[in-house]
């Protein structure tokens, strides 16, 4: 089955720096890579995802990109904010197979104001 | 629209005691996947279910947890004769299923505490 190794486990920034998690996937057949925040006490959150046919994909102040042929894919976050303090987490899966999203153990972003 | 629904959002049972968890997913997705998650721990997958099928069942334990979704109403994830290892929070996620709007959503999660 997939595995999805994700790195670091702990990032602190300053305000305003830039954040980057990266995943890696062991699944050649995986092509959808959803990446999602959560909240304390709250469920995870779709932000973002990217689909195998492209590499990289933005919005606003965060962008995904992928490199299908290392099997890893990243999230970037810039100009961070107190807000985007969370724990974020990608997943690997294949999209319109038996869909069952494989998650890395997760990220704790901590944005220092 | 409302999205993914779990109720309780806290369950608190005593060991040996049943734990029953509610998951009513978004309208329109006929696709659940139950996760654990335990604290400091990324989500584990238990099972995936449609419609009155159980579709992956491998992260489910063995013994005393059992998944449903029946045709009317929301999927049903019980954990019987509880112990306090079962205490985690458990989330449900719901999508659409196939073709390339594959998106799953999560609900707030039950947060079961065994006492």
């Amino acid at each position: 089955g997939e595995n999805v190794e994700q790195h670091p486990s702990t990032l602190s920034v300053q305000e305003g720096d830039s954040a980057v998690i990266k995943c890696t996937y062991s699944d050649s057949a995986s092509n959808y890579f959803p990446w999602y925040k959560q909240e304390l006490g709250k469920g995870p959150q779709l932000i973002i995802d990217i689909r195998s046919n492209v590499g990289e994909k933005k919005d606003q102040r965060i962008a995904v990109t992928l490199n299908k042929t290392a099997k890893h894919f990243s999230l970037h976050i810039t100009e961070t904010q107190p807000e985007d303090s969370a724990v974020y987490f990608c997943a690997a899966t294949i999209s319109g197979g038996s869909y069952i999203p494989t998650f890395g153990r997760g990220t704790s972003l901590i944005v220092h104001p | 629209n409302a999205g993914v629904m779990q109720n309780p959002r806290h369950l608190v049972r005593r060991r040996g005691q049943e734990a029953r968890l509610r998951c009513s997913p978004m309208k329109g997705h006929s696709h659940v996947y139950w996760y654990r998650q335990l604290p400091e721990e990324g989500l584990k997958f238990m099972v995936y279910l449609q419609k009155e099928n159980i579709i992956d069942e491998s992260g489910m334990p063995k013994e005393r947890f059992s998944a449903e979704f029946p045709k009317e109403g929301p999927s049903i994830l019980r954990i019987q004769q509880v112990v306090r290892g079962d205490s985690a929070a458990y989330f449900c996620a719901s999508s659409v299923g196939t073709g390339e709007n594959t998106e799953a959503f999560f609900g707030q999660g039950t947060r079961l505490t065994v006492v």
